[in-house]
């Protein structure tokens, strides 16, 4: 199993651009969520979800968009990139019980 | 809403020495705690669990935490640091019963060991 998977690994975008970081999961779990992370402040939940076709906000959802079409893959979208959005992106995956996370390798985004 | 304050962002030990690692939790029910340690330029790896049962837990490279309920405590201690032990540690909660499924974090503390 690959576990989670995220791509890309690094990326630079200009002020309000677009784009998708991408993750995957091959484990058949339910939930998936996307996390940031920035220094010292550990990390900090965006959007998460219960299984396909179904998400919610974590606690700092502003700027972010998210669907989850399958089981397998919850992709997140930058709508309009902004310099606050430069972070570290780590989705994880988990199955009911403990919410044990189970995290991709991250992508880090620089915006300009 | 359940939180986590890990106490102390930096923690320098020499190789040898005792780690301890401190973090209190908030929530109104019993949760489910967990250590996750991050090494440079990587993802997060899950170093131990508490859900139920014995409150003595013990995890991977020599780690344990131990659930204090009184204390709303769950340390983690290491009897003796390695040079491999230099990384971010991060201690988490889950409250089951919210339908939240995913976890909070605390801010982190980043250990570094001393030759």
């Amino acid at each position: 199993n690959a576990g989670v998977t995220q791509t890309p690994k690094f990326q630079v975008l200009k002020t309000g651009q677009s784009m998708t970081l991408q993750c995957a999961q091959d484990m058949n779990h339910e939930y998936m969520s996307w996390y940031r992370q920035d220094p010292g402040m550990g990390l900090r939940l965006i959007h998460y979800s219960v299984g396909a076709g179904i998400t919610d906000q974590g606690e700092v959802p502003n700027g972010y968009n998210v669907s989850r079409s399958t089981t397998e893959d919850f992709p997140l979208r930058l709508l309009s990139a902004a310099p606050s959005q430069t972070s570290v992106y780590f989705c994880a995956s988990s199955y009911a019980g403990t919410n044990e996370q189970f995290f991709g390798p991250g992508t880090r985004l620089t915006v300009l | 809403a359940q939180s986590v304050t890990q106490l102390g962002s930096h923690v320098s030990v020499s190789e040898g020495a005792l780690v301890l690692l401190r973090c209190n939790y908030s929530s109104s029910v019993p949760p489910y705690l967990f250590w996750y340690v991050q090494y440079p330029n990587q993802g997060l790896q899950l170093l131990l669990k508490y859900t139920t049962g014995a409150t003595l837990v013990k995890g991977i490279n020599g780690f344990e935490a131990e659930f204090k309920k009184s204390e709303t405590s769950f340390h983690l201690t290491k009897p003796s640091a390695h040079m491999s032990d230099a990384a971010e540690y991060f201690c988490a909660v889950s409250v089951p019963g919210t339908g939240r499924r995913a976890l909070t974090f605390g801010s982190g503390t980043r250990l570094q060991v001393q030759p």
